[in-house]
C-alpha cells in the first residue's frame, strides 16, 4: 500500500530566509508526486509535479521541489520566504499503476512565514 | 473559467438529517473524485468517477452515496448525518487519457459541514 509523510506539522520561518518542506513516500514503482497548497478557506492549489525526467522541478510561486529516488522523499524547497507563503502545504503520491488519478495525501504542513 | 464548483459552501446538519453536496466542473473532465478532510489526517478519498455512469468507492465511502448522471456533475449524498461525518468535503476533476502522463487535479473550494 502506497503511504505519504510529512513529518512536521508545522514549519516556522522568517521572511526572506529558505523554506523546505519534507515529505517521503512510500509506493511500488515510479511515482508520480504532487505539491499542492491550501490558502485559509480556500481549496487547494496545484504548485508542481514530478512525473519523470530532471529530479529537479520548477512549480508556481517560486517553489521547486527535488526528487530523490534513494531517500524517498520529495521536498519542497523556496531560497526566499514571502509572508504570503503561510499556508497549508500538501504532498501527495499517485502509484504508477493506478489509472484513475487518486491520489493519496499527507497530513499536511502548515508554514508560517514571519515579517 | 470557473472551474470545479461546490455548493453550499457552508452547512449545519441535526444528526439523521440527509443532504447532498453538489459539485460541478465545466472543463470537461472525465475524471471526478470527492475528498474529505480532517484535521492533522491529509484528504481521504471517499468516491471517485471515471464518466458519466461510473462511480467507486474509495477508502472511506461508508456513510456516502454518489451518481454521476452527466460529464459536468458528480454530486455527494449524505443520508443519515453523524457526527463523524463533520468535516470538510472537496471535490476534485481530471483529465486523464491512456498513455498521456499524469495531470494534475483541480479542486474546489469546499464545503465545511457540521454535523450537531
Amino acid at each position: 500500500a502506497q503511504s505519504v509523510a510529512q513529518p512536521e506539522d508545522q514549519v516556522n520561518v522568517a521572511e526572506g530566509n529558505p523554506l523546505t518542506v519534507k515529505c517521503t513516500y512510500s509506493v511500488s514503482g515510479n511515482p508520480y508526486l504532487f505539491w499542492y497548497v491550501q490558502y485559509p478557506n480556500r481549496g487547494l492549489q496545484f504548485l508542481l509535479k514530478y512525473i519523470t525526467g530532471d529530479n529537479l522541478v520548477k512549480g508556481s510561486y517560486g517553489f521547486e521541489a527535488e526528487f530523490n529516488k534513494s531517500q524517498t522523499s520529495f521536498h519542497l524547497k523556496k531560497p526566499s520566504a514571502l509572508v504570503s507563503d503561510s499556508a497549508l502545504y500538501f504532498c501527495a503520491v499517485r502509484a504508477p499503476r493506478d489509472s484513475w488519478g487518486k491520489l493519496q495525501f499527507g497530513a499536511g504542513t502548515q508554514v508560517v512565514v514571519t515579517p | 473559467n470557473a472551474g470545479v464548483t461546490q455548493t453550499p459552501k457552508f452547512r449545519i446538519l441535526k444528526i439523521g438529517q440527509s443532504m447532498t453536496l453538489q459539485c460541478t466542473q465545466d472543463m470537461n473532465h472525465n475524471y471526478m473524485y470527492w475528498y474529505r478532510q480532517d484535521p492533522g489526517m491529509g484528504l481521504k478519498l471517499i468516491y471517485y468517477s471515471v464518466g458519466a455512469g461510473i462511480t467507486d468507492k474509495g477508502e472511506v465511502p461508508n456513510g456516502y452515496n454518489v451518481s454521476r448522471s452527466t460529464t459536468e456533475d458528480f454530486p455527494l449524498r449524505l443520508e443519515l448525518a453523524a457526527p463523524s461525518q463533520t468535516s470538510v468535503y472537496f471535490c476534485a476533476s481530471n483529465l486523464l487519457n491512456r498513455g498521456q502522463g499524469a495531470p494534475e487535479a483541480f479542486f474546489g473550494q469546499g464545503t465545511r459541514l457540521t454535523v450537531v
